[in-house]
């Protein structure tokens, strides 16, 4: 079937340190891939995304690269701000008749000034 | 552009009740999704609108039902509400033709069934 694994957290950096939150998928045919956001009481918000092999997506100074041959979708940066803090959802659509996103688990970061 | 609107923002039932969740996708968005969020399940796919039409849907017991109408607004239905159903329920639109556009998600009703 198809599925998302991404690291558990919560994670926790302090400012300016680099960022890594790991995802893996496993799909039928074709995905698209995806980066969502949450902020404290709020919806989900689109990061970044692909939507296919070798794209990267890049968003804020986050990046994620489509790995197909390790079908990964790593989400990584240079340097965080405590205002980066929220939970990360990895996600990938597929277009099967109709439309069908399935998410990971999420990460929660906690960046500390 | 308006965002994804939901109504209500915050919904208190008890068990046995229904419940009837409302969406208003960005204009010219003809698909609508909807996902239920708990801190123990995660996000989990529910259903999707399309042109009034449910195109695809999860792995949810009958009692969760959906329509959309002809100017894209979405309701959800809940029949007899059980404790396990209290969560977070988002919806997202999209134009609606293809698994690379992008979903804009609302702000998400929480329901609480006592």
């Amino acid at each position: 079937g198809n599925s998302v694994t991404q690291m558990e957290g919560p994670v926790t950096l302090s400012e300016e340190a680099f960022l890594t939150i790991n995802c893996t998928y496993t799909a039928t045919g074709y995905p698209s891939l995806f980066w969502y956001v949450q902020y404290p009481g709020e919806g989900l918000q689109l990061l970044l995304k692909a939507t296919k092999a070798d794209d990267k997506g890049s968003n804020k100074g986050f990046e994620a690269t489509y790995r197909k041959e390790t079908t990964s979708f790593h989400l990584e940066k240079g340097s965080v701000q405590v205002s980066d803090s929220a939970v990360y959802f990895c996600a990938l659509s597929l277009f099967t008749g109709g439309f069908k996103t399935i998410f990971g688990a999420g990460t929660r970061l906690f960046v500390k000034a | 552009k308006a965002g994804v609107t939901q109504t209500p923002r915050y919904l208190i039932k008890t068990r046995g009740q229904q419940v009837t969740l409302s969406c208003s996708p960005i204009s010219g968005h003809r698909s609508v999704s909807w996902y239920q969020q708990t801190p123990g399940q995660g996000l989990q796919f529910l259903f999707e609108y399309f042109s009034e039409t449910q195109r695809n849907k999860g792995n949810f017991p009958g009692r969760f039902s959906g329509r959309q109408f002809s100017n894209s607004r979405s309701e959800m239905n809940v029949s007899t509400l059980e404790l396990g159903d209290s969560a977070l329920y988002l919806c997202a639109s999209s134009p609606g033709s293809g698994a690379q556009e992008t979903q804009y998600f609302g702000p998400g009703t929480r329901l609480l069934v006592l």
